[in-house]
């Protein structure tokens, strides 16, 4: 079946580092999301990437598909303490199908 | 707050019991989705339901049923409760046409002693 492999699975920064979780698939997607989710609170949707390629920007996170649509990146620049949290993708290969894979998260921890 | 409801927030029971999680989508939302986290783990998906029919199923064990009611809400079964079961249960329910964007629930935290 369809996997979502997600690494690191921990990394813990310096406040103001760059941070980066990358999110690979054993098959090719149809689209990918990404969602935070704080210590103790439930998953929060951040954003969904559908195109080969597609390059999207939320203030300090950028979000990367990759051209062949089996890999993805988040990249947070100069972490704040309110970036904690784990953060999950989320693969479909087939929207229709109602189905997505989660990847199993990387958890960020930053020191101030 | 996302919107989706969930009760209750916590449940503790015993093995063997069976229990019920109930889901309010948000408003206009007909897609209701099941998810359950166990510690440190990531989020399973168990099973989709849309406009009152089921959609989509993962790993959902034979023990667990759900569905979907006319007014769209949704309700998680669980039976014949094990230890391995305890975990957090979410739920969430996505725009039409939109199914990857899945606003979350609370979750119900489900021990089981």
């Amino acid at each position: 079946g369809q996997q979502v492999m997600q690494i690191p699975q921990y990394q813990h920064v310096q406040e103001g580092e760059d941070f980066t979780t990358y999110c690979n698939s054993s098959t090719t997607l149809s689209n990918i999301q990404w969602y935070k989710q704080r210590p103790g609170g439930h998953p929060v949707f951040l954003i969904q990437l559908v195109k080969s390629g597609e390059v999207k920007k939320q203030k300090r996170l950028t979000f990367q598909f990759g051209e062949a649509k089996k890999n993805s990146s988040l990249h947070i620049t100069a972490t704040q303490t309110t970036d904690v949290g784990t953060y999950f993708c989320a693969g479909w290969r087939d929207t229709n199908a109602g189905k997505s894979t989660f990847g199993d998260g990387t958890t960020l921890t930053v020191k101030p | 707050d996302s919107g989706v409801t969930q009760t209750p927030k916590h449940l503790i029971t015993a093995t063997g019991q069976r229990v019920t999680l109930r889901c309010s989508p948000r408003s206009g939302d007909l897609s209701v989705y099941w998810y359950q986290q166990s510690l440190d783990q990531g989020l399973q998906f168990l099973i989709q339901y849309y406009n009152g029919e089921e959609r989509a199923k993962g790993n959902i064990l034979e023990r667990f049923s759900a569905q979907q009611f006319p007014d769209l809400h949704s309700e998680l079964n669980l039976s014949s409760l094990e230890l391995g079961d305890s975990a957090l249960y979410f739920c969430a329910s996505s725009p039409r046409g939109r199914s990857g964007e899945q606003y979350f629930g609370p979750g119900t935290r489900l021990t089981v002693t």
